[in-house]
Parts: structure tokens; sequence; C-alpha cells
């Protein structure tokens, strides 16, 4: 039962445009949403997180955005540089427990 | 190197043999996870432990796999008799504490090859 979905497993885009990689969720009780980002033979590398009492979260270049009545999370990337290529993988958590649940990643490349 | 260390990097086995994969979690850091990853698939959870207990195994198959995180030394996932369907990365993470959240820190992972 796969409780974070990453229904687009690839995503391109022209260096300096903006990426907008999305993430669905079933489990209601969700309550902590992070962006992994992943380089082959690498493990995957913190990016970015959201806890559910706000819905944006912004870091330079990177921003994540929570829509917790439509179970929806993005992360937007702008400007898009050719290092950001990589997987990307949504994740999420519940109550406390770092325990976390993945998607499938999205394989982001940037086009220079 | 203050991260997640996780030896060895490529681990070959033969069907029926054992692996054994290493993790010593960032210093300072008493929480250790396993996940493992499939080909083409995201990382599921394997156990979560702390030091000399396991917490929640519920992601790790009932045979042939175990794990351990004794009061010294590394955290160990160790396969039994291994198959071929066992060929995954696997990838370990640290974190501080548990009760509130914080993100976990991945190492570079053990790629095992059953042949």
């Amino acid at each position: 039962d796969q409780q974070v979905k990453q229904n687009s497993p690839s995503l391109s885009v022209q260096e300096g445009r903006i990426s907008i990689l999305n993430c669905d969720y079933t489990n209601s009780m969700f309550d902590y949403f992070l962006w992994y980002k992943k380089y082959p033979a690498e493990g995957p590398t913190f990016l970015i997180s959201i806890s559910s009492i706000k819905d944006k979260n912004e870091d330079g270049r990177f921003t994540v955005f929570l829509n917790k009545s439509a179970k929806h999370l993005s992360l937007h990337i702008v400007p898009s540089q050719p290092g950001d290529s990589a997987v990307y993988f949504c994740a999420a958590s519940a109550g406390g427990a770092n325990n976390l649940f993945f998607g499938t990643g999205t394989r982001l490349t940037v086009i220079p | 190197n203050a991260g997640v260390m996780q030896n060895p990097r490529h681990l070959v086995r033969r069907r029926g043999q054992e692996a054994r994969l290493r993790c010593s979690p960032m210093k300072g850091h008493s929480h250790v996870y396993w996940y493992r990853q499939l080909p083409e698939e995201g990382l599921k959870f394997m156990v979560y432990l702390q030091k000399e207990n396991i917490i929640d195994e519920s992601g790790m198959p009932k045979e042939r796999f175990s794990a351990e995180f004794p009061k010294e030394g590394p955290s160990i996932l160790r396969i039994q008799q291994v198959v071929r369907g066992d060929s995954a990365a696997y990838f370990c993470a640290s974190s501080p504490l548990e009760g509130f959240h914080s993100p976990l820190h991945f190492g570079n992972g053990t790629r095992l090859t059953v042949t």
C-alpha cells in the first residue's frame, strides 16, 4: 500500500525555469513532510521539510507547498540549475515518529 | 567524516550465503533506521533501532532478516541464506532523538548483489 505517491517518474526543465515536483499522500495522520534529493550511488540528502501546521516553507531556491485538504504537496525549484538534476523523493511521517514513508521518486533533468 | 557511515559499499553474495551490512550513525545520534530500495522503487522502511533495542521491525521480513544495534559498535543488518530477490540497495539513516520531527540523515548505502 503506497501511502505516498509521486505520479511523475520524470521531469525535464530548461535551466533558469521553474521545476515543480508533485506528491500526494493518503494517510491523514501524516503531519511532517520532507523532500530528499538523491544522486546515483549516494544516499538521499535532506532538502527541505514542512510541518502540517504550515502551508509553505521556503529555503533559498526551494519552496515546499502543502495542501492538507487535497493531501498534496509540491516542491518548487526556481531558478532550476543543471546541478539540480537528480531523483527527488517525497517523504512523510506521523505523530512525532521519524520513521519515513517514501514516494517512488521523480527524476529531474535540468537542461543547460 | 561525521556523516552516517555504511560498509561495505558493494557486497556480492551467492545464493544461500549470509550478508552482513554495517552502519555507524552520525556522532550524537542514537536512533538508527534501515531502508531498502529495490530497482525503480522508493525506499521502504525495514527496521528502527535504538541502542540495544529494536523499536519497530514491522517492515522487515520475518524470516532470514535480523538487525541489531549493540551498546558498542555499529548497527548490523544480517540477511541469512540470501536469495536473488534480496538484491537491492540498503540504506541506513540516523536521527538524534525521537518524539519530535527531525530529518533522517542517510548513509551512501550498501548495494547487495546476489548471484
